[in-house]
Protein backbone atom coordinates (compact mmCIF):
# COMPACT_ATOMS: atom_id res chain seq x y z
CA UNK A 1 0.00 0.00 0.00
CA UNK A 2 1.39 3.67 -1.00
CA UNK A 3 1.84 6.09 1.54
CA UNK A 4 -0.40 8.40 -0.25
CA UNK A 5 -3.74 7.11 -2.57
CA UNK A 6 -4.57 10.12 -4.66
CA UNK A 7 -7.15 9.85 -7.81
CA UNK A 8 -5.12 10.97 -10.95
CA UNK A 9 -8.44 11.93 -12.61
CA UNK A 10 -8.29 13.42 -15.04
CA UNK A 11 -11.40 15.40 -13.83
CA UNK A 12 -13.25 18.30 -16.02
CA UNK A 13 -15.38 20.84 -14.80
CA UNK A 14 -17.77 23.72 -16.03
CA UNK A 15 -16.30 27.16 -14.86
CA UNK A 16 -18.73 28.07 -11.13
CA UNK A 17 -18.47 24.36 -10.65
CA UNK A 18 -17.39 23.37 -6.81
CA UNK A 19 -14.45 20.89 -6.92
CA UNK A 20 -13.33 18.64 -4.61
CA UNK A 21 -9.84 16.96 -5.12
CA UNK A 22 -9.03 14.09 -2.10
CA UNK A 23 -6.08 12.12 -0.51
CA UNK A 24 -6.22 9.13 1.44
CA UNK A 25 -2.93 8.01 3.64
CA UNK A 26 -2.01 5.17 5.76
CA UNK A 27 0.53 6.38 8.14
CA UNK A 28 -0.66 8.10 11.25
CA UNK A 29 2.41 10.07 12.29
CA UNK A 30 1.56 12.84 9.49
CA UNK A 31 1.13 16.01 10.90
CA UNK A 32 1.20 18.24 8.36
CA UNK A 33 -0.85 18.59 5.37
CA UNK A 34 -0.27 20.19 2.02
CA UNK A 35 -1.72 20.87 -1.34
CA UNK A 36 0.37 22.07 -4.69
CA UNK A 37 -0.55 23.60 -7.80
CA UNK A 38 1.49 22.40 -10.73
CA UNK A 39 1.02 24.31 -14.17
CA UNK A 40 1.76 22.52 -17.31
CA UNK A 41 5.62 22.45 -17.51
CA UNK A 42 6.44 24.47 -14.35
CA UNK A 43 7.25 23.44 -10.80
CA UNK A 44 4.46 22.65 -8.03
CA UNK A 45 3.58 25.98 -6.09
CA UNK A 46 1.95 25.94 -2.28
CA UNK A 47 -1.19 26.33 -2.21
CA UNK A 48 -2.46 25.19 1.07
CA UNK A 49 -0.87 24.40 4.39
CA UNK A 50 -2.69 22.80 7.09
CA UNK A 51 -1.76 20.87 10.91
CA UNK A 52 -3.48 18.32 11.96
CA UNK A 53 -7.28 17.74 11.79
CA UNK A 54 -10.01 21.15 10.57
CA UNK A 55 -10.46 23.58 8.18
CA UNK A 56 -8.33 26.34 6.42
CA UNK A 57 -9.79 28.61 3.96
CA UNK A 58 -8.22 30.98 1.95
CA UNK A 59 -10.25 32.57 -0.40
CA UNK A 60 -11.73 30.34 -3.24
CA UNK A 61 -10.09 27.40 -1.74
CA UNK A 62 -10.82 24.93 1.76
CA UNK A 63 -8.35 22.49 2.54
CA UNK A 64 -10.21 19.67 5.20
CA UNK A 65 -8.17 16.98 7.20
CA UNK A 66 -9.49 14.24 8.75
CA UNK A 67 -7.22 12.53 10.58
CA UNK A 68 -9.34 9.78 12.51
CA UNK A 69 -10.16 8.80 8.80
CA UNK A 70 -6.92 9.20 7.22
CA UNK A 71 -8.38 11.90 4.90
CA UNK A 72 -7.76 15.16 3.30
CA UNK A 73 -9.62 17.26 0.76
CA UNK A 74 -9.41 20.31 -1.13
CA UNK A 75 -12.46 22.29 -2.45
CA UNK A 76 -12.33 24.75 -4.70
CA UNK A 77 -15.27 27.22 -4.96
CA UNK A 78 -16.84 28.99 -8.41
CA UNK A 79 -13.54 26.83 -10.39
CA UNK A 80 -12.69 29.37 -13.03
CA UNK A 81 -10.13 27.85 -16.35
CA UNK A 82 -7.22 29.39 -14.37
CA UNK A 83 -7.41 26.95 -11.93
CA UNK A 84 -6.83 24.59 -14.62
CA UNK A 85 -3.99 22.49 -13.41
CA UNK A 86 -2.26 19.16 -11.78
CA UNK A 87 -3.27 18.92 -8.09
CA UNK A 88 -0.89 17.54 -5.76
CA UNK A 89 -1.27 16.48 -1.82
CA UNK A 90 1.44 15.94 0.24
CA UNK A 91 2.68 15.15 3.75
CA UNK A 92 5.04 15.61 6.37
CA UNK A 93 5.53 13.68 9.55
CA UNK A 94 7.97 14.64 11.38
CA UNK A 95 11.95 14.35 11.80
CA UNK A 96 11.48 10.45 12.05
CA UNK A 97 10.20 10.17 8.67
CA UNK A 98 12.57 12.96 7.22
CA UNK A 99 10.84 13.97 3.76
CA UNK A 100 7.44 14.87 2.40
CA UNK A 101 4.83 12.26 0.89
CA UNK A 102 3.54 12.93 -2.39
CA UNK A 103 0.41 12.23 -3.78
CA UNK A 104 0.10 11.39 -7.83
CA UNK A 105 -1.76 14.29 -8.31
CA UNK A 106 -4.53 14.76 -9.85
CA UNK A 107 -5.17 16.78 -13.22
CA UNK A 108 -8.30 19.22 -13.41
CA UNK A 109 -9.29 21.18 -16.31
CA UNK A 110 -12.31 23.40 -15.99
CA UNK A 111 -13.62 24.74 -19.50
CA UNK A 112 -15.31 28.19 -19.99
CA UNK B 1 13.21 37.91 -4.59
CA UNK B 2 14.74 35.29 -6.99
CA UNK B 3 12.77 31.80 -7.05
CA UNK B 4 14.59 28.37 -7.29
CA UNK B 5 16.52 28.01 -10.50
CA UNK B 6 17.46 24.97 -12.45
CA UNK B 7 19.93 24.06 -15.46
CA UNK B 8 19.77 23.15 -17.89
CA UNK B 9 15.94 23.25 -19.05
CA UNK B 10 16.17 20.13 -20.92
CA UNK B 11 18.50 17.55 -21.24
CA UNK B 12 18.91 14.75 -23.63
CA UNK B 13 21.54 11.90 -23.36
CA UNK B 14 21.64 7.99 -24.76
CA UNK B 15 21.61 5.06 -22.61
CA UNK B 16 24.87 4.32 -20.17
CA UNK B 17 25.38 8.02 -20.04
CA UNK B 18 26.59 10.25 -17.22
CA UNK B 19 24.20 13.30 -16.95
CA UNK B 20 24.41 16.56 -14.17
CA UNK B 21 21.43 18.71 -13.59
CA UNK B 22 21.90 21.66 -11.31
CA UNK B 23 19.91 23.88 -9.01
CA UNK B 24 20.63 26.83 -6.84
CA UNK B 25 18.22 27.71 -4.06
CA UNK B 26 16.46 30.90 -2.67
CA UNK B 27 19.20 32.98 -0.93
CA UNK B 28 18.82 32.01 2.51
CA UNK B 29 17.65 28.60 1.91
CA UNK B 30 20.06 25.70 3.74
CA UNK B 31 17.84 22.98 2.28
CA UNK B 32 18.01 21.17 -1.40
CA UNK B 33 15.11 18.26 -2.08
CA UNK B 34 15.35 16.44 -5.40
CA UNK B 35 12.29 14.90 -7.06
CA UNK B 36 11.80 12.97 -9.76
CA UNK B 37 8.55 13.34 -11.73
CA UNK B 38 7.93 10.55 -14.50
CA UNK B 39 4.91 10.67 -16.17
CA UNK B 40 1.70 9.09 -14.34
CA UNK B 41 3.60 8.33 -11.42
CA UNK B 42 4.05 11.34 -9.08
CA UNK B 43 6.45 13.11 -7.36
CA UNK B 44 9.03 11.11 -6.51
CA UNK B 45 11.52 11.62 -3.52
CA UNK B 46 15.56 11.45 -4.59
CA UNK B 47 17.45 13.10 -2.38
CA UNK B 48 17.71 16.24 0.81
CA UNK B 49 20.91 18.01 1.51
CA UNK B 50 20.96 20.45 4.58
CA UNK B 51 24.44 22.02 5.52
CA UNK B 52 26.55 20.65 3.43
CA UNK B 53 25.39 17.15 4.13
CA UNK B 54 23.26 14.41 2.58
CA UNK B 55 20.22 13.82 4.76
CA UNK B 56 17.60 11.82 3.68
CA UNK B 57 17.27 9.59 0.66
CA UNK B 58 14.44 7.93 -1.27
CA UNK B 59 14.28 4.45 -2.77
CA UNK B 60 16.87 4.89 -5.85
CA UNK B 61 19.85 3.03 -6.88
CA UNK B 62 23.37 3.98 -6.29
CA UNK B 63 23.55 5.85 -9.54
CA UNK B 64 21.76 8.58 -8.58
CA UNK B 65 23.87 10.38 -6.59
CA UNK B 66 24.59 14.16 -5.33
CA UNK B 67 26.01 16.51 -3.48
CA UNK B 68 25.24 20.72 -2.07
CA UNK B 69 27.96 22.79 -2.48
CA UNK B 70 29.29 25.39 0.75
CA UNK B 71 26.82 28.45 -1.21
CA UNK B 72 24.18 25.87 -0.60
CA UNK B 73 23.26 25.28 -4.12
CA UNK B 74 23.32 21.52 -5.57
CA UNK B 75 24.47 18.92 -8.47
CA UNK B 76 22.35 15.61 -9.02
CA UNK B 77 24.23 13.27 -10.28
CA UNK B 78 22.97 10.36 -12.59
CA UNK B 79 25.14 7.63 -13.99
CA UNK B 80 24.92 4.78 -16.24
CA UNK B 81 21.39 6.01 -17.85
CA UNK B 82 18.67 3.99 -18.56
CA UNK B 83 15.75 4.50 -20.47
CA UNK B 84 13.22 4.91 -17.76
CA UNK B 85 15.21 8.30 -16.11
CA UNK B 86 13.06 10.00 -18.92
CA UNK B 87 11.73 12.03 -16.31
CA UNK B 88 11.04 15.75 -14.93
CA UNK B 89 13.22 16.20 -12.33
CA UNK B 90 12.33 18.83 -9.44
CA UNK B 91 14.39 21.09 -7.29
CA UNK B 92 13.01 22.52 -4.13
CA UNK B 93 14.44 24.30 -1.27
CA UNK B 94 13.46 25.61 2.15
CA UNK B 95 14.93 27.70 4.90
CA UNK B 96 15.44 25.09 7.24
CA UNK B 97 15.67 21.83 8.22
CA UNK B 98 12.44 19.05 7.54
CA UNK B 99 9.77 19.13 5.52
CA UNK B 100 7.08 21.16 7.78
CA UNK B 101 9.44 24.17 6.31
CA UNK B 102 7.70 25.11 3.40
CA UNK B 103 9.31 23.91 -0.32
CA UNK B 104 9.51 26.07 -3.08
CA UNK B 105 10.16 24.28 -6.09
CA UNK B 106 12.37 25.38 -9.23
CA UNK B 107 10.97 24.44 -12.70
CA UNK B 108 12.52 21.28 -13.18
CA UNK B 109 15.09 19.44 -15.87
CA UNK B 110 13.43 17.54 -18.56
CA UNK B 111 15.73 14.58 -19.22
CA UNK B 112 15.68 12.38 -22.01
CA UNK B 113 17.27 9.51 -22.19
CA UNK B 114 17.68 8.16 -25.69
Amino acid sequence: QKEVEQDPGPLSVPEGAIVSLNCTYSNSAFQYFMWYRQYSRKGPELLMYTYSSGNKEDGRFTAQVDKSSKYISLFIRDSQPSDSATYLCAMWGGSTLGRLYFGRGTQLTVWP
Amino acid sequence: EAGVTQSPTHLIKTRGQQATLRCSPISGHTSVYWYQQALGLGLQFLLWYDEGEERNRGNFPPRFSGRQFPNYSSELNVNALELEDSALYLCASSEGQGGADTQYFGPGTRLTVL
